[in-house]
């Protein structure tokens, strides 16, 4: 099955400051990543995805990035604020038919004032 | 739109009892899913369901943990009997299928299960 890494498991930046997050994933069939952003006490939140066919992906301050030789993507946060401040899922999964995606374990980001 | 809602939030027992996880998906999702996310960890997929149909159970510890979604729509998890080690966060989520383009999941806020 697949089996997702995640780094660092703890992230910590200055307010505007940029952080990155890094997975590898080992099934070269997976072709959709999503990131999910999990506040204390909440369910992860989806802020961004990306697609096999896609090599990078921007949303304001984030952006996604896909190697599919290497089979590792990254998320990208600039301009860093204090509510930033969360737990981060990456995740890797094979869309259409019966998706069920593997997740990674998380990478606490702590953004200080 | 209104969200994936879940019920209790909070539950604390102890072990060899059961208990029972609710999940109201958002109004049209074909598909929910129940996680388990243990202190420290990624979500763990327990089961899936496409309308009232089971598409993956593999992870379920079948011995004591059932699942059902009746008339395709709301969904209730079991554990019996419970274990210390279920203790964990379960989270539901549901997505409008599974299908590309369909499947981004939007979770609940989860229920926090403590085994004493």
């Amino acid at each position: 099955g697949e089996n997702v890494e995640q780094h660092p498991s703890t992230l910590s930046v200055q307010e505007g400051d940029s952080a990155v997050i890094k997975c590898t994933y080992s099934d070269s069939a997976s072709n959709y990543f999503p990131w999910y952003k999990q506040e204390l006490g909440k369910g992860p939140q989806l802020i961004i995805d990306i697609r096999s066919n896609v090599g990078e992906k921007k949303d304001q301050r984030i952006a996604v990035t896909l190697n599919k030789t290497a089979k590792h993507f990254s998320l990208h946060i600039t301009e860093t604020q204090p509510e930033d401040s969360a737990v981060y899922f990456c995740a890797a999964s094979i869309a259409g038919g019966s998706y069920i995606p593997t997740f990674g374990r998380g990478t606490s980001l702590i953004v200080h004032p | 739109e209104a969200g994936v809602a879940q019920s209790p939030r909070y539950k604390i027992i102890e072990k060899r009892q059961s208990v029972a996880f609710w999940c109201n998906p958002i109004s049209g999702h074909a598909t929910l899913y129940w996680y388990q996310q243990i202190l420290g960890q990624g979500p763990k997929l327990l089961i899936q369901f496409q309308n009232n149909g089971v598409v993956d159970d593999s992870q379920l510890p079948k011995d004591r943990f059932s699942a059902e979604r009746l008339k395709g729509v709301d969904s209730t998890l079991k554990i019996q009997p419970a274990k210390l080690e279920d203790s964990a966060v379960y989270l539901c989520a549901s997505s409008l299928g599974a299908g590309s383009q369909q499947e981004t999941q939007y979770f609940g806020p989860g229920t926090r299960l403590l085994v004493l």
